[in-house]
């Protein structure tokens, strides 16, 4: 298993402004991805994020918007960038595990932003 | 264009009854098969999954049926209890690169 902590878990910003999300991880893992999702919604992929290599992003998301760091193997972080009130959301940050015939993402408990 | 989808998107289940939720998806390439279960202020956890070389799975109250040709699958809750109520997500996926597509949630209830 993997334990996952995810700062801050919440916070309040004025729009314009950009903040950066972290996730730490308690081992190495390659894959981490991050996901938005809206309060009662589903999960939707922003990106992935591999150590070493370019973040792959989703339809509809951009490096621009949503720069990401991996400058390791247990972190990450996802920045939001100039934040307009359609940016609230939860983002939620996972990690991609293998092994005894499972595909397992263990998921942080989410950082719940609000812009105003 | 959301291509998993849930039903229903709400259930209240007594407890004690069997709680059902569907799951049908369109990408035939998918060959992994969970359900995960999230609670509020929490992230999503793997609860059960299947592998498309069986058509069912239990694993205590938890079975999973998966029905290939129709592209569908579900998750049975037996005893359903208090503790159970949470949002289930399915998330069909491809085994081999850990990616996972969520399905559109159903909020179970379970009443006492």
């Amino acid at each position: 298993s993997a334990v996952i902590s995810q700062k801050p878990s919440r916070d309040i910003c004025q729009r314009g402004t950009s903040l950066t999300i972290q996730c730490q991880v308690d081992s190495q893992v390659t894959m981490m991805f991050w996901y938005r999702q809206q309060p009662g919604q589903s999960l939707t992929l922003i990106a992935t994020a591999n150590q070493g290599s370019e973040a792959t992003y989703e339809s509809g998301f951009v490096i621009d918007k949503f720069p990401i760091s991996r400058p390791n193997l247990t972190f990450s972080t996802l920045t939001v960038s100039n934040m307009s009130p359609e940016d609230s959301s939860i983002y939620l940050c996972s990690v991609g595990y293998r092994g005894q015939g499972k595909n397992i993402q263990y998921f942080g408990a989410g950082t719940r932003l609000s812009v105003l | 264009q959301q291509q998993v989808k849930q039903s229903p998107q709400s259930l209240i289940v007594q407890k004690g009854g069997i709680s059902i939720i569907n799951c049908a998806y369109e990408n035939t390439a998918f060959d992994y098969f969970p359900w995960y279960q999230q609670f509020p202020g929490k992230g999503p956890a793997l609860l059960i999954a299947i592998r498309p070389d069986v058509s069912e799975k239990k694993e205590g109250r938890f079975t999973i049926s998966f029905n290939k040709s129709a592209k569908q699958f579900s998750l049975h809750i037996m005893d359903s209890q208090p503790g159970d109520s949470a949002t289930y997500f399915c998330a069909p996926g491809d085994f081999g690169n850990e990616k996972l597509t969520f399905g559109t949630g159903t909020r179970l209830t379970i009443i006492p």
